[in-house]
């Protein structure tokens, strides 16, 4: 079974930095893309980020491009989301989630999600 | 970037009809290649991140009810639920994975009435 657990959320201040974890069990990490969607509260969903099973190439939306980064590390099962120069409306759940097949690209098991706060 | 529309933004239905929930592309999504629609239907309840419904614009998920099925090509795309169900009251978001960056539609909020 596929199990996927964020963590790293929280309370920060704009501008400043945090970076996501993803843990990731049940099935071969290192052959799977991986992404990143948030959700603002109340709102809809917003696709972040994607990175290759082999780590070789990174996608961005254009709202984070330049300040976020994604990395993984395959030795380990985790996916990573480092965020800089943290905005309000970066305030989300951030979800992390495996592809549905390999050579896909979409969404297709998710985690539960870990909330960031951007606030002063 | 391609813009996911879907229609209507809410939705109410009685027990047991049919609901059907609409999204359009601002582009094709329709790779000539393999003849696929790179789209994909999710359903999220209050709380819950959101659950994949339907890949390849109709291909039913494992596990998935029958009732749910998707249909649509190039950049008209439906979902439809034959038979409405009380644990189907949901927000429905559709998403093109044609090209990167991946949108999103802006949800429809399916409730009983």
């Amino acid at each position: 079974e596929v199990q996927l657990l964020e963590s790293g959320g929280g309370l920060i201040q704009p501008g400043g930095s945090l970076r996501l974890s993803c843990a990731a069990s049940g099935f071969t990490f290192s052959n799977f893309a991986m992404t990143w969607v948030r959700q603002a509260p109340g709102k809809g969903l917003e696709w972040v980020s994607a990175i290759r099973g082999s780590g070789d190439a990174t996608f961005y939306a254009g709202s984070v491009q330049g300040r976020f980064t994604v990395s993984r590390d395959n030795s380990n099962d985790t996916l990573f989301l480092q965020m800089n120069s943290l905005r309000a409306e970066d305030t989300a759940v951030y979800y992390c989630a495996k592809v549905g097949t390999s050579g896909t690209t979409f969404p297709a098991s998710w985690g539960q999600g870990t909330l960031v706060t951007v606030s002063s | 970037d391609i813009v996911m529309t879907q229609s209507p933004d809410s939705l109410v239905v009685s027990l047991g009809e049919r609901a059907t929930i609409n999204c359009k592309s601002s582009q094709s999504i329709l790779y000539s290649s393999n003849n696929k629609n790179y789209l994909t239907w999710y359903q999220q309840k209050p709380g819950q991140p959101p659950k994949l419904l339907i890949y390849w614009a109709s291909t039913r998920q494992s596990g998935v009810p029958d009732r749910f099925s998707g249909s649509g090509s190039g950049t008209e795309f439906t979902l439809t639920i034959s038979s409405l169900q009380a644990e189907d009251v949901a927000v429905y978001y559709c998403l093109q994975f044609y090209s990167t960056p991946h949108t999103f539609g802006q949800g429809t909020k399916l409730e009983i009435k």
